[in-house]
């Protein structure tokens, strides 16, 4: 599983409340990503970082936020979350340079009510 | 940016037969296509993947191809078995992105029937 690990698993939350999911890894990779899928889709990049503080929007950016304060950490953000936001979260890793294969966690499954 | 479009969304087919799934993508720049495989529940695993260097890549009962010309890519899995029921996902990466961005297709629902 490439030393990753998202929390929590699986959350339900009211339209309107912030959530935050977390991403964390043991091996201090440099580059993190967080995909939601959604039936039809794929997967799609909501945002990434290539180091501590340096992160950029994907695809899909509005209404979420991310922060790396740390290596081993990236934090998603939900500033106030819609029922469009239901979706399955996968946090994703490359265990060397940017070229080097992209390997995911097990996922949060997020219900806004 | 990259899009890539795949093709079939949903194949059955009976065990042992072949299953084929193509993708195509835009960004003539794109170098790396990897193939993930997800089963019900579980995360997406990387199966294979090619570089735009190579034409063809088997491992065992997987081979991927690639057509640079035609920007287009193919998954073939022969003798399928019940345990290749997943979905499947095409991706690609272009030299452009120094960040390791893949864009991916919609899947491919595979169904092996015994």
């Amino acid at each position: 599983d490439a030393g990753i690990t998202q929390s929590p698993r699986h959350k339900v939350t009211e339209t309107g409340t912030p959530v935050t999911l977390r991403c964390h890894q043991t091996e201090n990779h440099r580059y993190m990503y967080w995909y939601r899928q959604d039936p039809g889709h794929g997967l799609r990049l909501i945002h990434y970082s290539y180091g501590v503080k340096d992160t950029d929007k994907g695809e899909v950016s509005d209404g979420y936020s991310v922060s790396r304060s740390k290596t081993e950490d990236f934090l998603l953000t939900l500033e106030s979350a819609t029922s469009s936001q239901t979706s399955v979260y996968f946090c994703a890793i490359r265990t060397g340079t940017e070229n080097s294969p992209l390997h995911f966690g097990n996922g949060t499954r997020l219900t806004v009510t | 940016g990259e899009n890539v479009e795949q093709h079939p969304s949903t194949l059955s087919v009976q065990e042992g037969d072949s299953a084929v799934i193509k993708c195509t993508y835009s960004d003539s720049a794109s170098n790396y296509f990897p193939w993930y495989k997800q089963e019900l529940g579980k995360r997406p695993q990387l199966i294979i993947d090619i570089r735009s260097n190579v034409g063809e890549k088997k491992d065992q009962r997987i081979a991927v191809t690639l057509n640079k010309t035609a920007k287009h890519f193919s998954l073939h899995i022969t003798e399928t078995q019940p345990e290749d029921s997943a979905v499947y996902f095409c991706a690609a990466q272009g030299t452009t992105d120094s960040w390791g961005k893949l864009q991916f297709g919609a899947g491919t629902q595979v169904v092996v029937t015994p």
